[in-house]
């Protein structure tokens, strides 16, 4: 089976940086997903990583440590529409991701 | 917009009714997935579709089933409804089956209340 531990919830101001961890206990791993879920509204993709080290993409860059079972979502220069969801979803060895409860990210004034 | 679309938006019905929830895959996508999202749980994985044949089931109960169309979209029966039952229900696609890069996109959900 899976395990995918991350926060419930984090708070950060507006422009500043915000790490948000998950890490997780699988047998066969097939990559890693990122998604941001606004309240009542479909998961959107933000990045998958299957090899260690980190994939940058604008804004948000995602980190992996296959042999810790780690990784991070990076937000930098928060904005208040960043304010969602953030699902870590491991894809072990069924190729079925296995979604984590998701991290609530508050971001104030 | 993810190209997947899903009726209806919402749904309000009664314990022991039937519903049916509708799927429309991406273009070019032959894998449909089945989730369930309550406030209590994170996304549950129910069942996938794989070019109209069954791939792999996860925690669906005996109440619930699902088919693949020969035109690719799908169907998620839910019946003998009971309260708990009320949750968002999402349908995911992605191209294949099995790839480690293949990636899920989301529909925009069916909001189902039981009353």
């Amino acid at each position: 089976g899976q395990n995918i531990d991350q926060p419930t919830e984090m708070t950060a101001t507006e422009g500043a940086i915000v790490q948000i961890n998950c890490t997780y206990q699988t047998s066969g791993f097939n990559g890693l997903f990122w998604y941001q879920q606004h309240a009542g509204e479909a998961p959107t993709f933000l990045s998958y990583n299957v090899l260690d080290g980190l994939e940058e993409k604008g804004r948000f860059s995602s980190f992996l440590s296959r042999s810790k079972g780690y990784s991070y979502l990076l937000l930098k220069e928060l904005q208040m529409k960043d304010s969602a969801s953030y699902l870590c979803a491991v894809k072990g060895g069924s190729y079925i991701p296995t979604f984590g409860r998701g991290t609530s990210l508050i971001v104030h004034p | 917009d993810s190209g997947v679309t899903q009726t209806p938006k919402h749904l309000i019905t009664a314990t022991g009714q039937r519903v049916t929830l509708r799927c429309s895959p991406r273009s070019g996508d032959l894998s449909v997935y089945w989730y369930q999202q309550s406030l209590d749980q994170g996304l549950q994985f129910l069942i996938q579709y794989y070019n109209g044949e069954e791939r792999a089931k996860g925690n669906i109960l005996e109440r619930f089933s699902a088919q693949q169309f020969p035109d690719l979209h799908s169907e998620l029966n839910l019946s003998s409804l009971e309260l708990g039952d009320s949750a968002l229900y999402f349908c995911a696609s992605s191209v294949g089956t099995s790839g480690r890069r293949d990636t899920q996109y989301f529909g925009p959900g069916t909001r189902l209340t039981v009353l």
